[in-house]
């Protein structure tokens, strides 16, 4: 079974820092293109990061670049975001998404990890 | 990048159908046609329901549809039922090379 699992979430002070990890099975994980996407509170969806393959590629949204870090770690099957000096609007569920089916969209998604930022 | 533009909600009746619109700009909705839509129960992570414009991945329903004209794409959910009950996002590839959601759509099922 084609699988994504998120860890690392928690509670962190404003200013803090935080390592999220997504563990793949099912798949060959070396061979697929990651992101990450999160969701605020009652809110929406909202692209964070993407690594190629390989992770010589890699992309940001503007309110997160300069402090977010996407990297991944094929012999382990795992994907990570280091995220640093965070803020109360990082608060969100944290997805990690592929592109599995060959399809141009997010058909494989984790359950999601919680990261609030308060003091 | 800004976010798409969905109506906050729409309903119908079981057996109508309901179409949501996403709205964007020609650097992503116009621009691509890598324009996805995801359903969203409340707890649960989105599945995908449309991708490129139109197509249906393995499994989903052919009740739901999608289209694009311009820089609004739309979802259509023909023969309503009560598990199509939850919020719907569209989805575009934009031209930096990322990636844009939609505000989200909340679907009653009356």
């Amino acid at each position: 079974e084609v699988q994504l699992v998120e860890s690392g979430g928690g509670l962190v002070q404003p200013g803090g820092s935080l390592r999220l990890s997504c563990a793949a099975s099912g798949f060959t994980f070396s061979s697929y293109e990651m992101n990450w996407v999160r969701q605020a509170p009652g809110k929406g969806l909202e692209w964070v990061s993407y690594i190629s393959s390989s992770g010589s590629t890699i992309y940001y949204a503007d309110s997160v670049k300069g402090r977010f870090t996407i990297s991944r770690d094929n012999a382990k099957n795992s994907l990570y975001l280091q995220m640093n000096s965070l803020r109360a609007e990082d608060t969100a569920v944290y997805y990690c998404a592929t592109e599995y089916g060959g399809v141009d969209a997010f058909d494989i998604w984790g359950q999601g990890t919680m990261v609030t930022v308060s003091s | 990048q800004s976010a798409l533009t969905q109506p906050a909600s729409v309903s119908g009746s079981p057996g109508q159908s309901i179409t949501i619109s996403c709205t964007g700009t020609s650097s992503d909705v116009g621009g691509y046609n890598y324009v996805s839509w995801y359903q969203q129960h409340p707890g649960k992570a989105p599945k995908l329901m449309i991708y490129d414009v139109s197509n249906r991945p393995s499994g989903v329903s052919n009740r739901f549809s999608g289209s694009k004209s311009g820089n609004t794409a739309s979802l259509t959910i023909s023969g309503l039922q009560a598990e199509d009950e939850a919020d719907y996002y569209c989805s575009s590839y934009t031209s930096s090379s990322s990636w844009v959601f939609g505000g989200g759509t909340k679907l009653t099922v009356l």
